[in-house]
């Protein structure tokens, strides 16, 4: 079945660092989709992406969907202590079920 | 005004016991679902459920039973409760049908512990 990688697993940076995560999937996604989940919350959906080489922003956070549309990246410029969490890329499949990948969980040193 | 809701947040009980966790949304939206997140924080979706009616089911133990009264709740029941069910359970919905890719709205999630 459709699988959703993401790497890293775990990044721990220095406030006022970038940081990036990178998600790939096995097939063609129809879009990607970003969540964040704070320690001891909940996903929360950040932005979704449709087209070929679509480009986002929201303040500091940039978001990418690949070409092919199999890859994805979300890079924050200068880290903040409110960045911390964990950052979830997900897929829908043919089937309807959106699938997440591992997640990377960001921890930013003050 | 809470958007989706869950209740109980935790929940601590011992092998072999029956519990139901509860979900509702006030959203309006027609798509609910079940997720299950493991100590490594893999989200991994259990169900589906489109006004009412299932339309993901995973290839989860027939111990655990969804129910949907109608399309703002969505019920969680799971039988003879196994060490390895423990988790955090999240409650999500969709605005419009399960095949569209919409965003989802995730509830506070209920942490359960199986002893």
């Amino acid at each position: 079945g459709q699988q959703v990688m993401q790497i890293p697993q775990y990044q721990h940076v220095q406030e006022g660092e970038d940081f990036t995560t990178y998600c790939n999937s096995s097939t063609t996604l129809s879009n990607i989709q970003w969540y964040k989940q704070r320690p001891g919350g909940h996903p929360v959906f950040l932005i979704q992406l449709v087209k070929s080489g679509e480009v986002k922003k929201q303040k500091r956070l940039t978001f990418q969907f690949g070409e092919a549309k199999k890859n994805s990246s979300l890079h924050i410029t200068a880290t903040q202590t409110t960045d911390v969490g964990t950052y979830f890329c997900a897929g829908y499949n043919q089937g309807g079920k959106l699938i997440f990948g591992q997640g990377t969980e960001l921890s930013v040193k003050p | 005004d809470t958007a989706v809701s869950q209740t109980p947040k935790y929940l601590v009980t011992q092998m072999g016991n029956d519990k139901s966790i509860k979900c509702e949304q006030n959203l309006g939206h027609d798509t609910m679902y079940w997720y299950k997140q493991d100590s490594k924080k893999f989200l991994k979706i259990m169900f589906s459920y489109n006004n009412k009616e299932l339309i993901i089911n995973e290839t989860v133990p027939n111990r655990f039973s969804p129910k949907s009264p109608d399309k703002a709740h969505l019920n969680l029941h799971i039988n003879s409760l196994e060490l390895g069910d423990s988790a955090v359970y999240f409650c999500a919905s969709s605005p419009s049908g399960g095949y569209s890719y919409n965003e989802q709205f995730f509830g506070p999630g209920t942490r359960l512990t199986v002893l």
